[in-house]
């Protein structure tokens, strides 16, 4: 059970930023939030993870809500290679390492 | 640049024979795992290795799939026997595990197809 929820699809023009969503209701105090995505045919890659604050690296944003009940992924300027599935996962506490992956969100992206 | 790597890249076998997978992690990583993809399951947790011992293999059919670590170089997945349902693109995926830090490479994936 991955325990998040996210739209199974959104699309968004070339060059627009791209606000994909996610809730995570059910996340404990020490669960991080790790954004992963998966181009056609190839492996997930990591985008990002965060647990309180919000997060910023060279590929996206990621704002945490304040209740940790929710998170957004935040492509600020979309580009047709960012075409992929997103997933928003829970990463459980502690040392693990463990994922699991849910349906995620498909993004399109229109030139 | 560093990357996980996995061999075959595909594979093609009839049902009932055996089927072995690697996958060489990324040098120094001590966390190996193991996933399955298919469009009905999605992306399914098989089994991880840390420092070469198993941690969990709940995920995966016991009875026919066997995961191991001879090396740190080295993790293997093997079928036998494998059988149509068993088609799908497995992954394999290493990282430096630690407290909030879950991130993991993946590997290209095998595409396998049981006929």
């Amino acid at each position: 059970d991955a325990k998040t929820t996210q739209p199974n699809s959104m699309e968004s023009n070339e060059e627009e930023p791209v606000h994909l969503p996610c809730n995570h209701s059910t996340i404990s105090g020490t669960d991080y939030i790790h954004w992963y995505r998966q181009l056609p045919s190839q492996g997930p890659e990591y985008v990002i993870h965060g647990l309180t604050s919000n997060v910023n690296n060279r590929m996206a944003s990621l704002a945490i809500a304040e209740d940790r009940k929710s998170s957004t992924l935040i492509l600020h300027r979309a580009t047709l290679r960012d075409a992929a599935v997103y997933y928003c996962i829970r990463g459980y506490g502690g040392s693990q390492g463990n994922l699991i992956f849910g349906k995620g969100t498909k993004l399109s992206v229109k030139p | 640049d560093a990357r996980v790597t996995q061999t075959p890249r595909h594979k093609v076998t009839e049902m009932g024979q055996e089927v072995t997978m690697r996958c060489q992690p990324i040098l120094g990583h001590n966390t190996v795992f193991w996933y399955r993809q298919t469009m009905m399951q999605g992306l399914e947790l098989l089994a991880y290795f840390r420092n070469r011992a198993p941690l969990d293999d709940s995920g995966m059919p016991k009875d026919r799939f066997s995961a191991e670590m001879p090396d740190a170089t080295l993790a293997t997945l093997k079928i036998q026997p494998s059988e149509p349902r068993d088609s799908a693109v497995y992954f394999c995926a290493s990282g430096l595990v630690r407290l909030g830090n879950n991130e993991q490479f993946f590997g290209p994936g095998t595409r396998l197809t049981v006929l």
